[in-house]
């Protein structure tokens, strides 16, 4: 898996989007970009994905540049709630499942009142 | 629709001991991955299986091991304990012929090795 650089900490105020950066410079044509999050000692969450087409869904929207070296995780209107670990990760997309998914070390967000 | 499962929730065991993790994936999925995430660290991958066989295997040494069951439920076994195996287990599941890499994490068993 390409390997991917996010900031360790971001602060966001409660009901402001949150923005959260990703690092890919070195991912392959045929690798993905996913997000999960991991609320305090609960099991990780899928958020998003995409290949190079901007993505929303019902939790998040996943803009990724032109060429594909960076991405930015968005949550519209941030709660308390989304306070958590958001890691990104890049993979192949083998169309045969997923192998195992390297987690980095992620950005805590955390959402101020 | 009943989320992936994970048994038990939390387990104390002895340096030495063995200790064995449960996991259910989600009605139709196939392919059952496992995690480890000690204190402090990321989550490192540790073994995914597929119908009924290992698939890939992380970095770690043999005394983790585990297996899946014709009903596609798996369980993770470490012999040996060691202090340092004191950690959260997750177990994901996912569609075996899935085209978007998503997988579903149960809440995790927490071991603790004394």
């Amino acid at each position: 898996d390409a390997k991917t650089t996010q900031p360790p900490s971001m602060d966001c105020a409660e009901g402001r989007a949150a923005n959260l950066p990703c690092n890919h410079s070195t991912i392959s044509g045929n690798e993905y970009v996913y997000w999960y999050r991991q609320i305090h000692s609960q099991g990780p969450q899928y958020i998003i994905h995409g290949l190079k087409n901007n993505e929303t869904n019902e939790m998040a929207s996943l803009i990724i540049t032109e060429d594909r070296k960076s991405s930015t995780l968005i949550l519209p209107h941030a709660t308390l709630r989304d306070t958590a670990v958001y890691y990104c990760i890049v993979r192949p997309n083998s169309g045969g499942g997923a192998d195992g998914l390297t987690f980095g070390k992620g950005t805590h967000l955390i959402i101020q009142p | 629709e009943a989320g992936v499962t994970q048994s038990p929730t939390h387990l104390i065991k002895t340096r030495g001991q063995q200790a064995t993790l449960r996991c259910s994936p989600i009605s139709g999925h196939t392919s059952v991955y496992w995690y480890q995430q000690a204190l402090g660290l990321g989550l490192q991958f540790l073994l995914w299986y597929d119908e009924g066989e290992e698939r890939n295997r992380g970095n770690f040494p043999p005394r983790f091991s585990g297996r899946q069951f014709p009903n596609y439920s798996s369980e993770l076994n470490v012999n040996a304990l060691e202090l340092e195996d004191s950690a959260l287990y997750l177990c994901a599941s996912s569609k075996r012929v899935s085209g978007s890499g998503e997988l579903f994490f149960g809440e995790g068993s927490r071991l603790t090795v004394l």
